[in-house]
């Protein structure tokens, strides 16, 4: 069996600042990571991924995650926030290249002028 | 870019009543999703297809709901009678089905049952 955790529910941070969104995952064998972020009235888009390789992870619009599996985390950041991220981010854990994704319950990012 | 289409974005129906979402994933796509998000809860896998018949289904996915792939373009989603906890943003993706395992997502239909 496989889970997400995603503490807390929103995230608030000002322009410029750094963002750091955490993800825990559980999974029995090797996981693969997502990051999917929603803007209001759209689907899911793809961030960035970790299936094997290198773990430092970079994704579109400057988000990049890392993993760690002593840690079984998977944290998103990017350095500098841009009102453009204001939007629901998801954390997804899958055990194969097919196999369908586990969803953490999301987190709110807010940036502030 | 290619992108999963549904429609419609909004479904109203009654309890009881039969629904059918539509999708149209990305055309040289092999494998197929259908996704929920009941509002204010998380992403939650229903059902994936591959090679014409369900390869993996979630405890949600009971005998009301079916999916099919009638004419090698369309993916539907059938609920045949509606329950009241059935109202959510139902998602579509497809997935190419190649190493890398990038899975596009539709933009949802909103199905409220009242």
């Amino acid at each position: 069996a496989q889970s997400v955790t995603q503490l807390g529910s929103h995230v608030s941070v000002s322009e410029g600042a750094l963002v750091l969104l955490r993800c825990n995952y559980s999974s029995s064998v090797p996981p693969y990571l997502f990051w999917y972020v929603q803007y209001p009235n759209q689907g899911l888009q793809l961030l960035l991924k970790y299936t094997t390789g290198a773990t430092l992870v970079k994704g579109i619009n400057g988000f990049e995650a890392e993993f760690k599996k002593s840690e079984t985390s998977f944290h998103l950041t990017k350095p500098s926030a841009h009102m453009s991220d204001a939007a629901e981010y998801f954390c997804a854990v899958s055990t194969g290249a097919n196999s369908k994704l586990t969803f953490g319950k999301g987190i709110t990012l807010s940036v502030r002028p | 870019e290619p992108e999963v289409t549904q429609t419609p974005s909004h479904q109203v129906t009654q309890m009881g009543q039969e629904v059918i979402l539509r999708c149209v994933p990305i055309s040289n796509h092999l494998y197929f999703y259908w996704y929920r998000q009941i509002l204010g809860q998380k992403v939650e896998f229903l059902v994936s297809f591959y090679n014409n018949e369900i390869s993996e289904k979630s405890e949600i996915f009971d005998d009301q709901f079916s999916v099919e792939r009638p004419d090698g373009s369309n993916f539907t989603l059938k609920i045949r009678s509606t329950k009241l906890e059935d109202s959510a943003m139902y998602f579509c993706a497809s997935s190419a089905g190649t190493s890398g395992r990038n899975l596009y997502f539709g933009p949802g239909t909103r199905l409220t049952v009242t």
